[in-house]
């Protein structure tokens, strides 16, 4: 299976920051990467696909790049409803896996 | 407005078959450009895929690995929900047990819906 790994696991920011998370994969998965946020009790939401393109109806400070092995996600502008923990996933093999998460903290 | 609707036990003795049912509202499971997965997570493992069922002409199924020869799915059109049937349980198959839909964008796929999870102990 592809491997996953995110970084860092856990950051502390406030309202009004840029926040940065990073996501690697074992081999190459072109732009086959997937961002979710998720908050404990609630369904898990898509943010972005296909590494760059923002899903409908999610705000427009949110943003990923990259390609290959590496990629980010950023928030531009940390709002309080989006402290949660963040995951990539690649949808490059049929066996879907996911990273550790990345939890964004006050 | 498009649904997952989860179902099953919160607690399973282990040796059990653990059964979990997903209702879909708002789309058809026989949907020809859907996948319907099974997904769980845990302190120890994090998210964890376990498998696919779509229709394509036919039901089609894929299993993680990690659960091939445990795990059963199905889908029921006549319900409009597709389920998941984990044989053998252990406590290590201790989680939050998620269905989600599977949706294609050009050639690249995200999920795009999920249920709220059910959690599910493995406890005698």
């Amino acid at each position: 299976d592809i491997q996953m790994t995110q970084s860092p696991s856990s950051l502390s920011a406030s309202v009004g920051d840029r926040v940065t998370i990073t996501c690697r994969a074992s081999q190459t998965i072109s732009n086959h990467l997937n961002w979710y946020q998720h908050i404990p009790g609630k369904a898990p939401k898509v943010l972005i696909y296909a590494a760059s393109t923002l899903q409908s109806g999610v705000p427009s400070r949110f943003s990923g790049s990259g390609s290959g092995t590496d990629f980010t996600l950023t928030i531009s502008g940390l709002q309080r409803e989006d402290f949660a923990t963040y995951y990539c996933q690649q949808s490059y093999s049929t066996a879907l896996t996911f990273g550790g998460g990345t939890k964004v903290e006050i | 407005q498009i649904q997952l609707q989860q179902s099953g036990p919160g607690l399973v003795k282990p040796s059990q078959t653990l059964s979990l049912t997903c209702a879909v509202s708002g789309d058809n499971v026989a949907n020809n450009s859907a996948t319907w997965h099974w997904i769980r997570q845990s302190p120890s493992r994090g998210f964890e895929w376990l498998g696919r069922t779509y229709f394509r002409s036919k039901w089609y199924h894929d299993f993680a690995d990690s659960v091939k020869g445990r795990l059963t799915a199905n889908a029921d059109t006549s319900k409009n929900q597709f389920s998941l049937q984990l044989s053998s349980v252990t406590p290590e198959d201790t989680a939050v047990y998620f269905c989600a839909r599977g949706a294609m964008a050009a050639i690249y796929w995200y999920l795009d819906l999920w249920g709220r999870g059910t959690l599910v102990t493995v406890s005698s």
